[in-house]
């Protein structure tokens, strides 16, 4: 069964250091999104792409957060510099342009900032 | 704002069904209630989702009242693998084939749902 693939799995890194998130979605969906979970919340979205557009970066703060999706494919979430308080799950979520019933999760990748 | 409101938490004992109840009293009539879970480390997946019927696949049912404010996640036999947050979400139908802003899904805190051997 497909799945959306994400790297690493776990990163600690010092605060005002670089960090950098990679995504795989599943192939064939042209809508990557990419989430934030702080402990004992929901995800909440940061940066939805339709290919390689992006369509919702409202919630992303653009200071020290990008994302891009290059190729319409894989994406990378990058934060410089990192906070204390970006410690959280980053989660990628993929789906099909054609129906958005199901949005399809990535394992996530659980950033300490120390 | 909440559109959804469920209680923090609840269990059952493996075997039986667990009934995770859902308040959307504000919900309108073109939009649909979605539910995911969470398992503890993963990302969260997809079970099911309705409008006004209820709906059964083979993982959960969902009962959505007549006046659709409130809504049931069933899930018939639980297991230990059922332990997870549990999210209910109101979702426009409109936005389901658009992928523009706004499409995104919201989510709460859901209900964590603990099987018990």
């Amino acid at each position: 069964e497909a799945e959306v693939a994400q790297s690493p799995r776990y990163k600690i890194t010092e605060k005002s250091q670089a960090v950098a998130f990679w995504c795989d979605p599943i192939s064939g969906h042209a809508t990557l999104y990419w989430y934030r979970q702080i402990l004992g919340q929901g995800p909440e979205l940061l940066v939805q792409f339709q290919d390689e557009s992006v369509v919702d970066d409202s919630q992303l703060p653009k200071d020290r957060f990008s994302a891009e999706r290059l190729k319409g494919v894989d994406s990378t979430l990058k934060i410089q510099p990192a906070e204390l308080g970006d410690s959280a799950m980053y989660l990628c979520a993929s789906s099909l342009v054609a129906s958005l019933h199901e949005q399809y999760f990535g394992p996530g990748t659980r950033l300490t900032v120390t | 704002d909440a559109k959804t409101t469920q209680p923090t938490s609840m269990d059952c004992a493996e075997g039986r069904a667990a009934n995770l109840p859902c308040n959307h009293s504000t919900i309108s009539g073109n939009e649909y209630v979605y539910w995911y879970r969470q398992i503890h480390s993963q990302g969260p997946q997809y079970i099911i989702h309705g409008l006004k019927n209820n709906e059964t696949n083979e993982m959960a049912s969902l009962i959505i009242t007549e006046d659709r404010k409130s809504s049931t996640l069933i899930l018939p036999h639980a297991t230990l693998r059922d332990t997870a947050v549990y999210y209910c979400i109101v979702y426009p139908k409109a936005y389901v084939f658009y992928t523009g802003a706004n499409s995104k899904l919201t989510f709460g805190k859901g209900i964590t749902l603990s099987v018990r051997p």
